[in-house]
């Protein structure tokens, strides 16, 4: 069973818009961590979000917060007020403590294109 | 602080060649790891190391090794290059002591291999 599934196809927004990205991991690990990067044309993978299976709390960054439903086992990503900038592929990554410990599993990532 | 650098940026070699990637983490940063990034595969993790050790290893053949440096620069080294290999290799550093720290990643290199 996939780890990490990101099943929407390319997502667009309007922009200044609010966009949800899904994802939804597999885990028996009591605790992991659970990651959201963006990846523009570039390459380069930009670190979002954080957020802890033990977190009370949604983590927020800024226009980013992360809609975490644990017994649902869902991390989904809200960009709030899109900006063409946002345009690129995200992915959701989660991080075990039992096994690989310091190894990230990523999902298969989502296009977003954000329109003027 | 200065952030994750690799080089090259882009390599093109052939069947058969070996190539060597360079990776320097975020200064402080004593773990690094290695990943491959391709359209069919996504993000598959390579390995990591710290403190100049091997901690963990993905599920690649043994084509694929690295190293890393007592200044936790690391290098990581395909011999036998085959069509397959054409990637965006990424490296992504981190302390290497906290369970769930993040890992910040490098620009990556495009290997294209002819």
């Amino acid at each position: 069973a996939q780890k990490i599934t990101q099943t929407q196809p390319g997502m667009f927004v309007q922009e200044k818009e609010a966009v949800t990205l899904d994802c939804t991991y597999d885990t028996s690990d009591p605790s992991y961590g659970l990651f959201w990067y963006k990846q523009p044309s570039s390459g380069e993978m930009i670190f979002l979000i954080y957020q802890g299976s033990y977190d009370q709390q949604n983590a927020t960054e800024g226009r980013y917060s992360l809609n975490f439903q644990k017994a649902r086992k869902s991390a989904n990503l809200v960009i709030s007020a899109s900006q063409l900038g946002d345009s690129a592929m995200y992915f959701c990554a989660m991080r075990e403590t039992t096994g690989a410990n310091s190894k990230l599993t990523f999902g298969k990532g989502i296009t977003l294109s954000v329109r003027p | 602080k200065a952030g994750v650098t690799q080089t090259p940026r882009y390599l093109i070699k052939t069947r058969g060649q070996q190539v060597t990637l360079s990776c320097s983490p975020i200064s402080g940063h004593r773990s690094v790891s290695w990943y491959q990034q391709t359209p069919g595969q996504g993000l598959q993790f390579l390995f990591e190391y710290f403190s100049e050790t091997q901690r963990n290893k993905g599920n690649f053949p043994g084509r694929f090794s690295g190293r890393q440096f007592s200044n936790s620069r690391s290098e990581m080294n395909v011999s036998t290059l085959e069509l397959g290999d054409s990637a965006l290799y990424l490296c992504a550093s981190s302390s290497g002591q906290g369970r769930f720290e993040t890992q910040y990643f490098g620009p990556g290199t495009r290997l294209l291999v002819l």
